[in-house]
């Protein structure tokens, strides 16, 4: 089964740094694109960052832009998120998920969601 | 940046009911809408991608049309396991992508 687990979530003070991490299972993990997506609890969601299969391309929110960098690993088929100078309004789930279409960083949609793991800024 | 509008933001229908969201783009963005479904404590699920195609698994009531700056999800007869809330998201642009604010359907 084609499976994204997301892991590295926590409690973390503001100014902080948490890496996230998404492990990648049974589809050709380098063929294809990867983002992470956050939902603030209740609320809608936010397309946060994505990687293009061989990380030729990167794009960030803007409310992330400079503080959250993102990467993979195709040997170790993961997918991280390194968070540094994390802020309140940055607690939401922290979601992963891959491109539909192999190749392409954009035109396409997200086909496979992890479940999420919490972060949560507070002092 | 492009950025997205639905309506409602919230409504109430019984089984059976046809019932219609709208998605908007503040800028043309061809046909790369894409909807998905959210229920509570679960990841989004896709299940409307490039305005129209329906993904695998997905029941047939559920369809997608527009173009350009203005895309519609229908739910033709409405069912209790789709309450839910629906998003939609561009792919327009490289690569970034945009969700809309969402939309809570409830069953009456």
């Amino acid at each position: 089964e084609v499976q994204l687990v997301e892991s590295g979530g926590g409690l973390v003070q503001p100014g902080m740094s948490l890496r996230l991490s998404c492990a990648a299972s049974e589809f050709t993990f380098d063929d294809y694109a990867m983002h992470w997506v956050r939902q603030v609890p209740g609320k809608g969601l936010e397309w946060v960052s994505g990687v293009s299969w061989n990380s030729g391309i990167i794009g960030y929110g803007d409310s992330v832009k400079g503080r959250f960098s993102i990467s993979r690993d195709n040997r170790k088929t993961s997918l991280y998120l390194q968070m540094n100078s994390l802020r309140p309004e940055d607690t939401a789930w922290y979601f992963c998920a891959k491109s539909g279409l192999p190749y392409v960083s954009g035109k396409t949609w997200f086909d496979i969601w992890g479940q999420g793991t919490l972060v949560t800024v507070s002092s | 940046d492009i950025q997205m509008t639905q309506s409602p933001s919230s409504l109430s229908a019984s089984v059976g009911d046809r019932v219609t969201i709208t998605c908007r783009a503040s800028q043309t963005i061809n046909k790369y809408l894409n909807w998905y479904q959210q229920k509570p404590g679960r990841a989004p699920k896709l299940l409307i991608y490039e305005t129209s195609s329906l993904q695998s698994g997905v029941p047939s009531r559920f369809s997608g049309s527009g173009s350009e700056t203005e895309f519609t999800l229908t739910i033709s007869s409405l069912q209790p396991e789709d309450s839910a809330t629906y998003f939609c998201q561009q792919s327009y642009t490289v690569p970034l992508f945009t969700f809309g604010p969402g939309t809570k359907v409830a069953i009456k």
